[in-house]
């Protein structure tokens, strides 16, 4: 079935600064990548998501870049603030008809 | 619309005894699951169903029952617990397209096993 590892498992960064979160996944079939995000306490909600024949998307602070020949994917938030402060889960839709997560990165975002 | 809603939002069991978590949706949506959320490991797909009367196995599906009467509610049953099964339940629901469509959480079920 499909593996999804994401990196790295925690990550703080300083008030507007970047943050780049990686994703691997194994079925070369998987068509569609959406990211969660998660605040303490409360339950996962999609913030974006890309399909196989996209490369990019980007929403505003945040983009998803795919590289499928690599099987990779990226979220990228730009000009963070203590809001963005969460757990964050990848996630990809393969051959095997499930939603496989990865095992989430808690983002912390420094005042 | 409450969205999709899950009763109870804690609950401590005894080892070997049985319960159901419930699930609700009033969006219509076709497809609904469960996942269970433990620390380290994300969220584990259980079951799930992509309409009234259709139920399949995910990737931790020991221990659980399912069934989907209705296309509003898809209860998720223990059938005896185990402290393994400690952990948050979260059930989700999309439209037709499953899981190629956004996913809408529940508020979970934080379930403990002694």
């Amino acid at each position: 079935g499909e593996n999804v590892e994401q990196h790295p498992s925690t990550l703080s960064v300083q008030e507007g600064d970047s943050a780049v979160i990686k994703c691997t996944y194994s079925d070369s079939a998987s068509n569609y990548f959406p990211w969660y995000k998660q605040e303490l306490g409360k339950r996962p909600q999609l913030i974006i998501d890309i399909r196989s024949n996209v490369g990019e998307k980007k929403d505003q602070r945040i983009a998803v870049t795919l590289n499928k020949t690599a099987k990779h994917f990226s979220l990228h938030i730009t000009e963070t603030q203590p809001e963005d402060s969460a757990v964050y889960f990848c996630a990809a839709t393969g051959s095997a008809r499930q939603l496989t997560f990865g095992s989430g990165t808690q983002l912390t975002v420094l005042p | 619309n409450a969205g999709v809603t899950q009763t109870p939002k804690f609950q401590v069991l005894k080892t070997g005894q049985s319960m159901t978590l419930q699930c609700a949706q009033d969006m219509n949506h076709e497809y609904m699951s469960w996942y269970r959320q433990d620390p380290g490991m994300g969220l584990r797909l259980i079951h799930y169903s992509v309409g009234a009367g259709i139920t399949d196995q995910g990737e931790v599906p020991n221990g659980y029952n399912v069934s989907r009467s209705t296309t509003e509610d898809f209860p998720l049953r223990l059938l005896s617990a185990a402290p393994s099964q400690t952990s948050v339940y979260f059930c989700a629901s999309s439209y037709s397209g499953g899981l190629w469509e956004t996913q809408y959480f529940g508020p979970g079920t934080r379930l403990l096993v002694l």
